[in-house]
């Protein structure tokens, strides 16, 4: 059964970098048989798409937005895919999703549970 | 693209016809899913392509549209159906969401 799940720290300081990972059990990354997004919620944004990857070879999609302090990768050998967001500020506290998409004009069809950062001094 | 739904709440009674739309601001073709949230969970996907039922989801759910104006319609409100529903196109990088909207129980 597919599962995926966000760890990382739950609160990172404004500048820094917000760093998330997504273990994927229940299918192989290494299949390229899907897409791995990022999702985020905050009371303010509502749900934003961050962007996805579908592979290790450099095929990633960024929300433009973003695009400039995000980085999306994939770790293979661990069946992980994680998020770095860089120079975080108030306005990046939110509920983060990780997701998979069948094709790159599909929605999300599994999502995980959902982790919240706060970002704070 | 922006995603405009409305109402932006709505009650109504068990076994009520509920009908919620999704505005696009440009043509979008049919690429747009509908997707329920209840409290404290991630978001479940109801509809894609507009109008394909996803695997799983009841058959009271139902949506239609296409271009620029799309609908989502629960034929009978259950209960189990106190829910936040968001419409996402992603015909775009954007794969922008709508607002939501919070459906209640009378």
């Amino acid at each position: 059964q597919l599962q995926l799940q966000e760890s990382g720290p739950g609160l990172v300081k404004p500048s820094e970098t917000l760093s998330l990972t997504c273990t994927v059990s229940g299918a192989d990354i290494s299949s390229r048989a899907y897409y791995w997004a990022w999702i985020r919620q905050s009371p303010g944004r509502g749900l934003e798409w961050i962007g996805s990857i579908y592979d290790d070879a450099g095929n990633t999609y960024y929300i433009p937005s973003l695009r400039g302090r995000v980085t999306i990768s994939v770790d293979m050998s661990k069946n992980q895919f994680s998020l770095r967001l860089r120079s975080v500020t108030a306005a990046d506290t939110a509920v983060y999703y990780c997701a998979r998409h069948e094709g790159l004009l599909d929605p999300c069809d599994f999502w995980g549970q959902g982790t919240l950062v706060t970002v704070s001094s | 693209i922006q995603m405009t739904q409305s109402p932006s709440t709505l009650s109504a009674s068990v076994g009520d016809r509920v009908t919620i739309t999704c505005r696009a601001n440009e043509n979008i073709n049919n690429w747009l899913a509908w997707y329920q949230q209840k409290p404290g969970k991630a978001p479940n996907l109801l509809i894609y392509k507009a109008s394909s039922l996803q695997s799983g989801v009841p058959s009271r759910f139902s949506g239609s549209g296409s271009g620029t104006q799309f609908t989502l319609t629960i034929s009978s409100l259950q209960p189990d159906d106190l829910a936040t529903y968001y419409c996402q196109e992603y015909s775009s990088y954007f794969r922008t969401f709508g607002q939501g909207t919070r459906v209640g129980i009378k």
